[in-house]
């Protein structure tokens, strides 16, 4: 079963900055598109960023855009997500997810890295 | 942007019941690009739905998905115990970006 390993969440302070990984394994990696998404508490699910399979395709919510920065390391199986930046309310579990083959609904998800900015 | 708006909010049903699910577009979704989550508390969303109407690999029969435009609906024919969690529907594409409705929670009457 295709598994996905989110790491590199932790406490931080405003303004700093934060990269967290996720590491593929079972499936094809450097053939799929990749997703960060993420929940802050007491709220829905709120998509970050998008990469395509080679990398050559990065798209970002405007909430991050210019603050974050998505890659992907083929060769390692490994996702990126640099975090700059950071404000109080980017705090939440963040979640990297796999892009269905067919489509583009998210169709493997992590188990989530949690994230708490504060001072 | 799509807003998606999910109602009800809460439902509180029994096990064996059928339940239905809306979420509503601000736009019409292009290609039928609408997908339904279940988000159980301490897991990962988990893919039920994609494309509007297909089943993901490995969800049971009872889930179905359907609607086109602005108007999509999750039916669960029977509720099993482990169908009580929140209910996600998200509109993706190729272009972004991409948006989740605020969810619906189904919980044990």
């Amino acid at each position: 079963q295709d598994l996905l390993v989110e790491s590199g969440g932790g406490v931080v302070q405003p303004g700093r900055s934060l990269t967290l990984s996720c590491a593929a394994s079972r499936f094809t990696f450097k053939i799929y598109g990749m997703y960060w998404v993420r929940q802050s508490p007491g709220k829905g699910l709120e998509w970050l960023a998008y990469i395509s399979f080679d990398g050559r395709l990065k798209n970002y919510a405007e909430s991050v855009r210019g603050r974050f920065t998505i890659s992907r390391d083929n060769s390692k199986g490994t996702l990126h997500l640099q975090m700059n930046s950071l404000r109080a309310d980017d705090s939440a579990l963040y979640y990297c997810a796999k892009r269905l083959d067919s489509d583009y609904a998210m169709d493997v998800w992590g188990q989530g890295t949690t994230v708490i900015v504060s001072s | 942007e799509v807003v998606l708006t999910q109602s009800p909010g809460t439902l509180s049903l029994s096990p064996g019941e059928r339940v239905t699910l809306s979420c509503r577009a601000s736009q019409s979704v292009s290609s039928n690009y609408l997908a339904w989550y279940q988000r159980k508390p301490g897991q990962a969303p988990r893919l039920l739905i994609y494309a509007a109407s297909n089943r993901a690999t490995g969800i049971p029969d009872r889930f179905s998905g359907s609607g086109s435009g602005t108007d999509f609906t999750l039916t669960i024919r029977r509720l099993e115990p482990e169908d009580f969690a929140v209910y996600y529907c998200q509109h993706y594409g190729a272009s972004p970006p991409i948006t989740f409705g605020g969810g619906t929670q189904v919980e044990i009457k």
